[in-house]
């Protein structure tokens, strides 16, 4: 079966400081990868997909970005962190190559920038 | 107009209740239908999918999309307290293969 782990599970940032989350994927090849943010008040808002190692693509501008160095490992990052970054960030994974993708989500990671 | 709406409640309702959560959409090419479950602090785990006007069934759950009215609803019989949380209607484009659009969701309190 599939599992997907995200960590760390809760951060506590001061603003301009940098950011790494980490997302893995275990017992699957090559999903399809998501990076969500949920806001209070605001729901999930897509931050960014891949569908393979390298392949990036970004749905809003932003200080973030997005990294995917191995099949199942998805990274989000930021140089320096916004009052406005904070919320509960959830990677996700989806089947390969599905015409109507479902989408699995981790545990997530709530950050707060302070 | 936003392309999913969700009343977002507060919806408080005793144990054993019938509970209906809705969804409207504004676009005609949003061809498949999800819907979420988010407990408190956790990720969102899928609980129905459907792709057809009609009823779908799963237990105490049941989905129903009307496409000609754009409007999908998630009914919940018999309702536990366990079933309190966050519930998000989702929906895919046919035309896009990877993203979804999620509604706000609404916050359903079952009190025992």
């Amino acid at each position: 079966s599939q599992t997907i782990h995200q960590w760390p599970a809760t951060l506590v940032q001061p603003v301009g400081s940098p950011l790494s989350l980490e997302c893995t994927v275990e017992g699957t090849s090559n999903p399809n990868l998501y990076w969500y943010r949920q806001a209070a008040g605001r729901g999930l808002q897509l931050l960014f997909y891949s569908v393979g190692i390298g392949q990036i693509s970004s749905e809003v501008p932003q200080n973030l970005s997005a990294s995917r160095p191995q099949d199942r490992q998805f990274i989000l990052s930021s140089k320096k962190l916004l009052l406005s970054d904070s919320g509960f960030y959830l990677c996700a994974w989806g089947r390969p190559g599905g015409a109507a993708d479902t989408q699995y989500f981790g545990p997530g990671t709530r950050l707060t920038v302070l | 107009q936003k392309e999913v709406e969700q009343d977002p409640g507060p919806l408080s309702v005793p144990e054993g209740a019938i509970v209906s959560l809705n969804c409207t959409y504004s676009n005609s090419a949003f061809q498949y239908f999800m819907w979420y479950r988010q407990y408190s602090r956790k990720g969102p785990e899928l609980l129905m999918y459907t792709y057809s006007s009609g009823n779908k069934e799963d237990g105490r759950f049941t989905a129903q999309v009307d496409k000609s009215s754009k409007y999908i609803s998630l009914f919940i019989r018999d309702s536990q307290p366990s079933d309190s949380a966050t519930y998000l209607c989702a929906l895919i484009s046919g035309g896009s293969n990877y993203t979804l659009t999620f509604g706000k969701g609404t916050l359903l309190t079952v009190n025992p």
